[in-house]
């Protein structure tokens, strides 16, 4: 079957660094999203790798391993309005967006 | 990121009555519409997959007669909710995919939220 993991739920400091992984083991691999998702409101795209290695986006980074099934959303210098949930999706070989559960990131003061 | 427009954002309707949500992306000739809907604290919920020109294709347990989806042009999806009833009552949002040099964004617009009393 096809499943992606990512943590639950995290937790960090304003103004530190945080990593959210994702692991996947899907049928077929066209690409890995990360989207942002506050409460209420539809998810917002932050990235999209399809080859391997790291994309930095100002204080948003994202890195895949195609050979290991393995993607990391890195985010820097933390801000409150940070707090939210991130997803994690992985369009399959027939095209198919699979998603993650989602990890809701809190930060606190 | 390209940009993706949804209206209304919210609306009310009575038990019985229709409602048409129009779903465009703005920048950018969308290849593939996604419908989705989602309610409070759960996951997102794919309801249908449509190409421009042709007829939806809806996941199981979505009722097509209902959830009337016409993909007219490359950016422009909307999604009809046919004699609407309470439990229909939910966050619908849209989504778009553009397809370039085997890359394959797929981008959502602001959501709009039904009410059905």
């Amino acid at each position: 079957g096809q499943n992606i993991d990512q943590p639950t739920e995290m937790t960090a400091t304003e103004g530190a660094i945080v990593q959210i992984n994702c692991t996947y083991q899907t049928s077929g691999f066209n690409g890995l999203f990360w989207y942002q998702q506050h409460a209420g409101e539809a998810p917002t795209f932050l990235s999209y790798n399809v080859l391997d290695g790291l994309e930095e986006k100002g204080r948003f980074s994202s890195f895949l391993s195609r050979s290991k099934g393995y993607s990391y959303l890195l985010l820097k210098e933390l801000q409150m309005k940070d707090s939210a949930s991130y997803l994690c999706a992985v369009l399959d070989s027939n095209y198919q967006l699979i998603w993650g559960a989602g990890t809701k990131l809190i930060i606190k003061p | 990121g390209a940009v993706v427009s949804q209206h209304p954002s919210r609306v009310i309707c009575k038990s019985g009555t229709s409602v048409k949500i129009e779903c465009r992306s703005l920048d950018f000739q969308a290849t593939t519409m996604f419908w989705y809907r989602q309610f409070p604290k759960k996951s997102l919920m794919l309801m249908a997959t449509s190409n421009e020109g042709s007829k939806a294709t809806y996941e199981q347990g979505v009722e097509k007669d209902k959830f009337l989806i016409n993909h007219a042009s490359l950016t422009l999806s909307t999604l009809t909710v046919t004699s609407a009833h309470p439990e229909d009552s939910s966050f619908y949002i849209c989504s778009a995919r553009g397809a370039r040099e085997g890359r394959y964004e797929q981008y959502f617009g602001p959501g709009t939220r039904l009410t059905v009393t």
